[in-house]
């Protein structure tokens, strides 16, 4: 069975630029979470979802961040307009959650720059 | 505010001696104590977890070591290896559907 999928693995983009992160969760979870990590914040949470519906994006640093899950399958992150503050490794993680906590799953990540 | 302090920053260790990495809690209502390790260019993934019912849980050469009175957990890798080398991550949380508040990490490296 595939892992969490995460495109695309690096992007580099110029200031301004609107940036979109994709994450497929793997078959029958239920739960994403979308991390940011940097050398300086380890790794933070940004928002996690339950069954499609956003739980708390108390995490996300600003309006410039929004994520989305159209399906039960998929989900975005998109940064408009991105700034160079923003640049990290943004994972998406996964989980089968039925009461107990449930083992996160991470994708490999995509590594953003911005310029 | 930082909700799980994970000490030290970065460890190197010999061959074949023993690693220890620590975390620190705030929340005593944490119930669930997770470690993640990550090797470059790869997700965290967990590799061993522990509960306060219990003060130690081992899985082959990793153990944790769980104080809770003092809001403390360890990990101890024995006859530590090169293939250890990695960033561990310890975490926490409340059982149900709460998410995982990880410490920042610790880089390890075993040298020959």
């Amino acid at each position: 069975d595939a892992g969490v999928i995460q495109s695309p693995r690096h992007e580099v983009t110029e200031m301004g630029q609107e940036v979109t992160l994709r994450c497929k969760l793997i078959s029958g979870h239920n739960s994403l979470f979308w991390y940011r990590q940097t050398m300086m914040r380890g790794l933070e949470l940004l928002i996690y979802f339950n069954n499609n519906v956003p739980i708390d994006d108390s995490g996300m640093p600003e309006d410039r961040f929004s994520a989305k899950m159209p399906n039960a399958s998929f989900s975005t992150l998109k940064i408009q307009p991105s700034e160079p503050r923003d640049s990290a490794v943004y994972f998406c993680a996964s989980s089968f959650r039925q009461g107990g906590t449930g083992e996160l799953f991470f994708g490999e990540g995509s590594r953003l720059t911005v310029l | 505010q930082q909700q799980v302090k994970q000490s030290p920053q970065s460890l190197i260790v010999q061959k074949g001696g023993i690693s220890i990495i620590n975390c620190a809690y705030e929340n005593t209502a944490f119930d669930y104590f997770p470690w993640y390790q990550q090797f470059p260019g790869k997700g965290p993934a967990l590799l061993i977890a522990i509960r306060p019912d219990v003060s130690e849980k081992k899985e082959g050469r990793f153990t944790i070591s769980f104080n809770k009175s003092a809001k403390q957990f360890s990990l101890h890798i024995m006859d530590s290896q090169p293939g250890d080398s990695a960033t561990y991550f310890c975490a926490a949380s409340l059982s149900g559907n709460t998410p995982l508040v990880f410490g920042k990490g610790t880089r390890l490296s075993v040298i020959a």
